[in-house]
């Protein structure tokens, strides 16, 4: 069974970093794109950055990018976000999710991470 | 860059079909055949229902059915029911800069 399950979320001040991170099982890591996808509360849908099942490639959304690292272990079957220069418009549930293939039409979400940036 | 365009509701009675839009530009939605649709429920994970324009997951009912004109995706649902009561997304693929752009949400009430 494929499981994807976020950690890492919590409160930071503006400004601050934060690590996330995503163990994913089931699948073949290595072989999927992988992304994380945000809902601010009370929002819709926003995707965030997305990485090559090799990591060699990465994409980030405009309002992210210079900010966020995308990353992978795939020794480990773990996807991580560093967030840094956190802004309280990042306050969003952070979502790991898996594409059928290639990089969209996520068919695998984990629940989601929260994170809350503020003073 | 700019989100799709959904219809922030839509509505239908027990067994009708309903129709959500999802307009976009001929560099996303309409430039490639990536677009996808996500049906989320309150406090819960989305769910992928339909991919690639008009291809079904495994498990996805028959009565979800997509397809695209132009910059317009649609997604129907047919003979409507009260568990479909929920929130539709839809995306596409970008050659922008970023990879995949959602549309704003559209709120489906079952009357």
């Amino acid at each position: 069974e494929v499981q994807v399950l976020e950690s890492g979320g919590g409160l930071v001040q503006p400004g601050g970093s934060l690590r996330l991170s995503c163990a994913a099982s089931g699948f073949t890591f290595s072989s999927y794109a992988m992304s994380w996808v945000r809902q601010a509360p009370g929002k819709g849908l926003e995707w965030v950055s997305g990485i090559s099942g090799s990591g060699g490639t990465t994409h980030y959304a405009d309002s992210v990018r210079g900010r966020f690292i995308i990353s992978r272990d795939n020794s480990k079957n773990t996807l991580y976000l560093q967030m840094n220069s956190l802004r309280a418009e990042d306050t969003a549930v952070y979502h790991c999710a898996k594409p059928t293939s290639g990089f969209t039409s996520q068919d695998y979400w984990g629940q989601g991470t929260l994170v809350t940036v503020s003073s | 860059q700019s989100a799709l365009t959904q219809p922030a509701s839509v509505s239908g009675s027990p067994g009708q079909s309903i129709t959500i839009s999802c307009t976009g530009t001929t560099n996303d939605v309409g430039g490639y055949n990536y677009v996808s649709w996500y049906q989320q429920h309150p406090d819960k994970a989305p769910k992928l229902v339909i991919y690639d324009v008009n291809y079904r997951p495994s498990g996805v009912s028959s009565r979800f059915s997509g397809s695209k004109s132009g910059n317009t995706a649609s997604l129907t649902i047919s003979g409507l029911q009260a568990e479909d009561e929920a929130d539709y997304y839809c995306s596409s693929y970008t050659n922008d800069n970023t990879l995949e752009v959602f549309g704003g949400g559209t709120k489906l009430t079952v009357l």
